[in-house]
């Protein structure tokens, strides 16, 4: 089944601690996406990966890393969470190739972060 | 910058009413639409999309129609049923650029009741 997963669905976490959430995609899309929804405020981008080595800074960046060593993963890196980081993730990833009418994104299920 | 402004909710129906959404969007360029849902827990799914002015995109007995004239892109449906129940976000993608990105609206919360 063609799908994005994430990792872990659920975490809570200290101020501080270092935390990774991972993404993967088995469709061979070159771009993959991280968007953080927040209530009132819909969904919005933190990073984008056209493909491997390449990663570029979306709305809001600041406390976020990202890396991209391989097509199908996609780990978000919070290198010193802070509570304004509690938030609902969400990875997506869509063919690297089209137009932006066939700008389809697949979505993962989401990884609900709580920092305290 | 691009925005997408859709109806603030929540929208409380009974089953088999008729329902509408509305989206109305900024952007530079002739972006493409998009209606998204999230069922709870679960993550976002395209719903329908139009590519172009005066495209109607439908799926699932959802319809909505790319109008440039007035920058919209209500969300319809003729009869909803209690499993329509969800999240419901209006989005765009500009026609420029290399960031496949997609601008959402704050998303509208459905409920269907029985």
């Amino acid at each position: 089944e063609a799908q994005v997963t994430q990792n872990p669905r659920y975490l809570i976490t200290v101020t501080g601690k270092k935390l990774t959430v991972t993404c993967s995609q088995n469709m061979n899309h070159e771009y993959m996406s991280w968007y953080r929804q927040d209530p009132g405020l819909g969904l919005r981008q933190i990073y984008y990966s056209m493909n491997v080595e390449v990663t570029d800074k979306g709305d809001v960046p600041e406390g976020y890393k990202v890396s991209r060593k391989e097509k199908r993963n996609f780990p978000l890196i919070l290198e010193s969470p802070s509570p304004n980081q509690t938030s609902l993730y969400f990875c997506a990833s869509r063919r690297g190739q089209g137009a932006a009418g066939a700008n389809v994104l697949t979505f993962g299920a989401g990884s609900r972060l709580t920092v305290l | 910058g691009d925005s997408v402004t859709q109806m603030e909710g929540p929208v409380t129906l009974s089953e088999e009413a008729f329902l509408t959404i509305n989206c109305t969007y900024t952007a530079t360029g002739y972006p493409s639409l998009f209606w998204y849902v999230q069922y709870p827990g679960e993550g976002l799914q395209l719903l329908l999309k139009a590519t172009k002015a005066d495209d109607k995109g439908s799926n699932k007995g959802f319809e909505a129609t790319y109008r440039k004239e007035t920058t919209s892109f209500h969300l319809e449906k003729g009869s909803v049923q209690v499993s329509d129940s969800a999240v419901y976000f209006c989005a765009l993608s500009d026609s420029g650029g290399s960031n496949y990105k997609l601008t959402f609206g704050k998303g509208t919360l459905l409920t269907v009741n029985p």
